[in-house]
């Protein structure tokens, strides 16, 4: 088992690109996440995924789509990246048992946008 | 929402025991505690979680208080792979909500 894999792994971009970050389980995993992590703060989240084809805004979604076509893979994307989205992201995929699952981490994607 | 306090950093010694507390003055009745930690350039892992009784696992034991407003994460024996940055996380539904949590360093 792979678990959670991000792709990525860096990325720099200039302020106005596009482009789309991959995670995918390999787990079975109905629940998937996306957060964002700054320096010296906890992680924030900025959508999730109850099952394939649905999402939902977290607590930071603005200037971020994401999709779920696949059951294995989230999609997070930046239509026109901006500064403030310097960050390092992270993708977790959890099952369908609330208030006890575990959530899964990926190895987080660092992406810096100039 | 759902908060928790911790402080910033702690400090121990490899071999020994550690004591990580947490308060949750606000926790309501379903909610789970759960602790997570994130190991440097590495995204969180699971710990441990419980909702009212002790727990053990192979990694660290949970204590709970009888009135449920704070909790102990315990590393029974510390090791240099040990530190990293503790979270205590009341679980709000599917979404952890995560603090700055503790930063534990253990010196040989």
């Amino acid at each position: 088992n792979a678990g959670v894999t991000q792709t990525p792994k860096f990325r720099v971009l200039k302020t106005g690109q596009s482009m789309t970050l991959l995670c995918a389980q390999d787990m079975n995993h109905e629940y998937m996440y996306w957060y964002r992590q700054d320096p010296g703060m906890g992680l924030r989240l900025i959508h999730y995924s109850v099952g394939e084809g649905t999402t939902a805004k977290g607590e930071v979604p603005d200037g971020y789509n994401v999709s779920r076509l696949k059951k294995q893979n989230f999609l997070l994307g930046l239509e026109s990246a901006a500064p403030s989205q310097t960050s390092v992201y992270f993708c977790a995929s959890s099952t369908l048992r609330e208030y006890t699952d575990t959530q899964y981490f990926g190895p987080g994607t660092r992406l810096t946008v100039l | 929402d759902a908060k928790t306090t911790q402080p910033n950093s702690m400090e121990s010694n490899e071999e020994e025991p550690v004591h990580l507390p947490c308060n949750h003055s606000t926790i309501s009745g379903t909610d789970y505690i759960h602790w997570y930690r994130q190991l440097p350039s590495q995204g969180p892992e699971y710990v441990i979680h419980g909702l009212t009784s002790n727990v053990n696992n192979r990694m660290a034991s949970l204590a709970i208080a009888e009135d449920r407003k704070s909790s102990t994460l315990i590393l029974h024996r510390a090791t240099l792979r040990d530190a990293a940055v503790y979270y205590c996380i009341l679980l709000v539904g599917t979404a952890l909500i995560f603090g700055k949590g503790t930063t534990l360093s253990v010196s040989s």
